[in-house]
């Protein structure tokens, strides 16, 4: 199992609607959690972390289930401009050195 | 600040040459990483330093070297290019003291080696 698996989609969902995916992890120790968004041919960039208590910002949430090991990101009233490749990244407790990435998932919204 | 900069953001090499892909940040970020990433692919860890003098490999670091003399850099050497090493190049940095926030990793905008 790998240890951090995404869908990788694509999932093509139509302007204005909402959009959820996951992101498992293996390692129960994991402590920190993030949403990096990267646009074609460009760097990751941070979109948000992920808090135990979840977390909104806008038109973002983002859950986390421990019990599960998943987090979750939900964009609401979707954007052509939220377009992009979704990448969840885990750091695990142990050494805190090495984020794991997972491979993303692949947005297109469409007019 | 300027961040994380990386140079130079394309090259194309003939296979065996060798070059450096430079990066550098000004944030005196302790953590910082070497990935690549294949077209259509996620992050592969080639290399990262948790701090000046201290190196340590990732998940595919053969063909590749790095060093960390200063806090601020941390170059990544090609020493035989190989076709099979064509891919974006990211550098990133973090800070992993303080609160969950302080984890963020912060990327370069990626250098773009093709060997042929």
């Amino acid at each position: 199992r790998k240890e951090v698996e995404q869908d990788p989609g694509p999932f093509n969902v139509p302007e204005g609607a909402t959009v959820a995916f996951n992101c498992t992890y293996s390692n129960s120790a994991s402590q920190s959690f993030f949403w990096y968004r990267q646009d074609c041919r460009k760097e990751p960039k941070l979109l948000m972390s992920v808090y135990s208590s979840g977390n909104e910002d806008g038109r973002f949430t983002a859950q986390l289930n421990r019990a599960s090991q998943y987090i979750s990101l939900l964009i609401r009233d979707s954007k052509l401009s939220d377009s992009a490749t979704y990448l969840c990244v885990v750091i695990s407790n142990f050494g805190n050195e090495k984020l794991t990435f997972g491979t993303g998932t692949r947005l297109t919204i469409i007019p | 600040n300027a961040g994380v900069t990386q140079t130079p953001k394309f090259r194309i090499l003939k296979i065996g040459q060798s070059m450096t892909l430079q990066c550098t940040q000004d944030m005196n970020h302790n953590y910082m990483y070497w990935y690549r990433q294949d077209p259509g692919m996620g992050l592969k860890l080639i290399y990262y330093s948790v701090g000046a003098g201290i190196t340590d490999k990732g998940e595919v670091p053969n063909g590749y070297n790095v060093s960390r003399s200063t806090t601020e850099d941390f170059p990544l050497r090609l020493e035989l290019a190989a076709p099979s090493q064509t891919s974006v190049y990211f550098c990133a940095s973090r800070d992993p003291r303080g609160s969950s926030g302080a984890n963020v990793l912060t990327f370069g905008a990626g250098s773009r080696l093709t060997v042929l």
